[in-house]
């Protein structure tokens, strides 16, 4: 069966340091994978997309990028945190158009 | 045109009781609607789905609603049970699209 696996659950960094989050699935081949942000309270902004290696699709311009060096791992990364980027990131996969999107359990940024 | 409304933004119910939920759309091309559950500090997770060749799907005490003409669809929760307290997002998917649209969720108190 397939796994999604998101690290770390959480993570205090100050403002202008680095970030790189990673996320891989396993069990699969060639997925589309995702990251998206979740402000408390609030609802799913995508941030990224790839439908493959090196492949990736920004929707919203801002401080953070997206790398996919191997098929099923996924990263995320900002060179200097601004407060604003505090939120919930999800990692997220599925197997290619009109299928399920499967999360992962988050990892919890916040910027001080 | 792209996007899911959702209501309503919260929602308290009696254990036991009927929760629903209403999602509304205008892209008539989308053909895949899956509701996700998530619980505070997890990421979503599919719950159940329908696409537009059926009317009505039922998993459980959980039940989809589709009504192609009105492009709506809503989840029923029967028997409401505590457990349940979550936010839940409805969202819609195309065919050809590399990204699901989501609607902006609703949090559900079931109250014991």
């Amino acid at each position: 069966s397939q796994t999604i696996h998101q690290w770390p659950a959480t993570l205090v960094q100050p403002v202008g340091s680095p970030l790189s989050l990673e996320c891989t699935v396993e069990g699969t081949s060639n997925p589309n994978l995702y990251w998206y942000r979740q402000a408390a309270g609030r609802g799913l902004q995508l941030l990224f997309y790839s439908v493959g290696i090196g492949q990736i699709s920004s929707e919203v311009p801002q401080n953070l990028s997206a790398s996919r060096p191997q098929d099923r791992q996924f990263i995320l990364s900002s060179k200097k945190l601004l407060l604003s980027d505090s939120g919930f990131y999800l990692c997220a996969w599925r197997a290619g158009f009109n299928s399920p999107l499967h999360f992962g359990n988050g990892t919890r940024l916040t910027v001080t | 045109q792209q996007q899911v409304k959702q209501s309503p933004q919260s929602l308290i119910v009696q254990k036991g009781g009927i929760s629903i939920i209403n999602c509304a759309y205008e892209n008539t091309a989308f053909d895949y609607f899956p509701w996700y559950q998530q619980f505070p500090g997890k990421g979503p997770a599919l719950l159940i789905a329908i696409r537009p060749d059926v009317s009505e799907k039922k998993e459980g005490r959980f039940t989809i609603s589709f009504n192609k003409s009105a492009k709506q669809f809503s989840l029923h929760i029967m028997d409401s049970q505590p457990g349940d307290s979550a936010t839940y997002f409805c969202a819609a998917d195309l065919n050809y699209g590399q990204n699901f649209v989501f609607g902006p969720g609703t949090r559900l108190s079931v109250l014991p």
